[in-house]
């Protein structure tokens, strides 16, 4: 198992363009999430999903922002209409259902510069 | 908000033992105590996690008071290569999301 993959690493982007982020979770883990960080501050959460359900959304979510886990396995996230507050990293991490209390594992997150 | 309290920052000797506090003094029964790191630029790692019983890995050892309401991350022998800033997290009862703080910011000195 390679854990959590993310791509791209890198994005930069032209302030209104649409980007979209995948997360491939670690094989068989049912629970995934999506979270965002800026510098010098913790993870933000942002979105929750346990298999294809997306469960929870953070107010952080915006309507410009979409998350997808359409056959429960890998993710992706979309901005639309980026904006430069929008740059940050956005981190993904899976769980497994066995134990509600289990860790998750986090991915090394995307990048996003927005220009 | 999170439900932790720690130092922004500590200092340590490298092969000495780091000992990271947390306050989480409401905390709930059930609510574990979970400890992430994250090195510059990547991903938070898992550490350990502990819901009443003093718990240790390869990596650490937790210890959890016994009225729970606060937490030590002991690093037994600190490298330069634990140098990242640690996270406690009290995870919010019926919810599987972390609310990160700030967390406390370990400088191994050689």
């Amino acid at each position: 198992d390679t854990g959590v993959s993310q791509n791209p690493r890198h994005k930069i982007t032209k302030r209104g363009q649409n980007v979209t982020f995948r997360c491939d979770p670690i094989s068989e883990h049912n629970r995934l999430y999506w979270y965002r960080q800026t510098l010098g501050q913790g993870p933000e959460f942002l979105t929750y999903f346990q298999n294809e359900a997306q469960l929870e959304k953070s107010r952080l979510l915006s309507d410009r922002f979409s998350a997808e886990r359409p056959k429960g396995s890998f993710s992706t996230l979309e901005i639309q209409r980026t904006e430069q507050g929008d740059s940050a990293m956005y981190l993904c991490a899976s769980s497994s259902h066995r134990d509600k209390n289990t860790e998750a594992f986090f991915g090394q997150g995307t990048r996003l510069t927005v220009v | 908000d999170a439900k932790t309290t720690q130092p922004p920052s500590m200092d340590c000797a490298e092969g000495r033992a780091a000992n990271l506090p947390c306050n989480h003094s409401t905390i709930s029964g059930n609510e574990y105590v979970y400890w992430y790191r994250q090195i510059h630029s990547q991903g938070p790692q898992y550490i350990i996690h502990g819901l009443k019983n003093n718990e240790t890995n390869e990596m650490a050892s937790l210890i959890i008071t016994e009225d729970r309401k606060s937490s030590t991350l002991i690093l037994p022998h600190a490298t330069l290569r634990d140098t990242a800033v640690y996270y406690c997290i009290v995870r919010p009862p019926g919810t599987y999301k972390y609310i990160f703080g700030t967390g406390t910011r370990l400088k191994v000195l050689a």
